[in-house]
């Protein structure tokens, strides 16, 4: 299997609401990563979890807020989110270390909110 | 900090008129160079990694090649299919993966 999975797809939310996103993997890595893209623009690294643990958080506002549960899961809560988060969320695996490797993308969360 | 610089920003191509789009990069201690496809609302499809000056890779169409400041993805004799956003990256000492703005690729029949 060397697929990454996202759900939902698509998702809108008013400003006041708590939604989460999930990915997961089986692939067996062990990195994993959030990546917000707007149009247009490249993708921007938001999280990294490496052994299911936190090791980088690009200054992303606490409205944000990521879960590794077990290996092969990945989530990110969003609380009070602004109509400027309004983006494709992607998540995206590797082994760890992997400087070396392509990462593994998943087909990205459409979020909108109003 | 690592950057990269794409370009052209988009590229229109007649089916079957063969091309070249440009990933030049300044990064402290390359580990490896990556051309990923991206079609409209998808993730980043993985293409390449290339690791060292004078490398080259192929898959159908698609030839990347790297040198020690810039990399080239060559298309030959695309199809109408080949129509997507072509993403560059690069990771360094710091590990990040850093992306190029992307080059937008339509290809008419």
């Amino acid at each position: 299997d060397t697929e990454v999975t996202q759900t939902p797809k698509h998702l809108v939310m008013g400003m006041t609401n708590k939604k989460s996103l999930k990915c997961e993997q089986h692939m067996g890595h062990r990195a994993m990563y959030w990546y917000k893209q707007k149009a247009k623009k490249p993708p921007e690294l938001m999280f990294v979890y490496s052994y299911e643990k936190l090791s980088i958080n690009e200054s992303v506002p606490s409205r944000f807020s990521p879960e590794c549960p077990n290996s092969s899961l990945l989530n990110l809560h969003l609380h009070a989110l602004q109509p400027e988060d309004s983006a494709l969320y992607l998540c995206a695996s590797s082994p760890v270390g992997a400087a070396n490797y392509g990462y593994t993308f998943g087909s990205g969360t459409r979020l909108t909110v109003v | 900090e690592d950057q990269v610089t794409q370009s052209p920003e988009a590229l229109r191509l007649q089916e079957g008129e063969s091309s070249s789009l440009n990933c030049s990069y300044t990064v402290s201690g390359l580990r490896g160079l990556f051309w990923y496809r991206q079609d409209p609302g998808k993730g980043p499809e993985f293409l390449f990694t290339l690791y060292s000056a004078g490398e080259e890779k192929e898959k159908e169409r698609l030839k990347a090649t790297l040198t020690k400041k810039e990399s080239f993805l060559h298309i030959t004799a695309p199809k109408p299919e080949d129509s997507a956003t072509y993403l560059c990256a690069v990771t360094g000492a710091n590990s990040k993966l850093t992306f190029g703005k992307g080059i937008t690729l339509s290809v008419r029949p």
